[in-house]
């Protein structure tokens, strides 16, 4: 079974469009995250929660907003798609609350924004 | 199913000591190859990367990995380690749109 598992895999969409990514782990960890890949294959935090509370909120437009129903998932919401959205966005879970624990990752998804 | 191993899953080593860290993959095609570095209570940073050309890496920190396609690995080295490496490192392969990361490797530096 897929620990940490995303969904969709590819994403093409209009600009001005609202879509969500969804990410689950089975691994019984605290802490979820989401991260984006940028154009040189950093990857950025973009939100962290824990127990289902947002603990990290690096500084992303507020289109992007998490919303987590249970510890188990964190689904990333984005409103209003730009140009500049288009990247590879992962979900990661780990164990250790604020502290970052070791970090274990989803596939990633590949957004399109045209 | 494409995957990424790394077969090390804690190494320890003393201050001045070599390091080389193993990752394999499985796909036959073209990929892309990363490692990334988790220091402790820290996200993710990159070390190093593939696409193409040089099969001989070099990263940051004096860290550096071999692509050889023949065995489908990417192991990254280190001549002499520092305490201050002692870190989580994860390799990764992009083939096409999908990314895979390994499970990753403890690194315990002893001074």
């Amino acid at each position: 079974d897929t620990a940490v598992s995303q969904t969709p895999k590819y994403l093409v969409t209009q600009m001005g469009n609202d879509k969500s990514i969804k990410c689950e782990q089975n691994l019984g960890h605290d802490t979820m995250y989401w991260y984006k890949q940028d154009s040189k294959k950093f990857l950025k935090i973009m939100f962290s929660y824990n127990n289902k509370e947002l603990i990290i909120n690096e500084t992303v437009p507020n289109r992007f907003s998490p919303k987590s129903p249970d510890k188990a998932h964190l689904n990333l919401h984005i409103n209003s798609l730009e140009l500049g959205d288009s990247a590879v966005y992962f979900c990661a879970s780990s164990q250790g609350g604020a502290r970052v624990g070791k970090l274990f990752f989803g596939s990633g998804t590949q957004l399109s924004v045209l | 199913a494409q995957s990424v191993s790394q077969h090390n899953h804690h190494v320890i080593l003393s201050e001045a000591a070599s390091l080389e860290l193993g990752c394999n993959y499985s796909y036959g095609g073209t990929v892309n190859l990363f490692w990334y570095v988790q220091y402790p209570g820290q996200h993710l940073q990159l070390l190093l990367k593939y696409f193409s050309g040089d099969p001989l890496v070099k990263g940051i920190k004096g860290f550096e990995a071999e692509f050889i396609k023949s065995k489908f690995s990417f192991n990254l080295r280190k001549p002499s380690v520092q305490w201050s490496d002692t870190a989580e490192y994860f390799c990764a392969v992009n083939t096409g749109n999908q990314f895979y990361f390994g499970t990753g490797t403890s690194l315990t530096v002893i001074p």
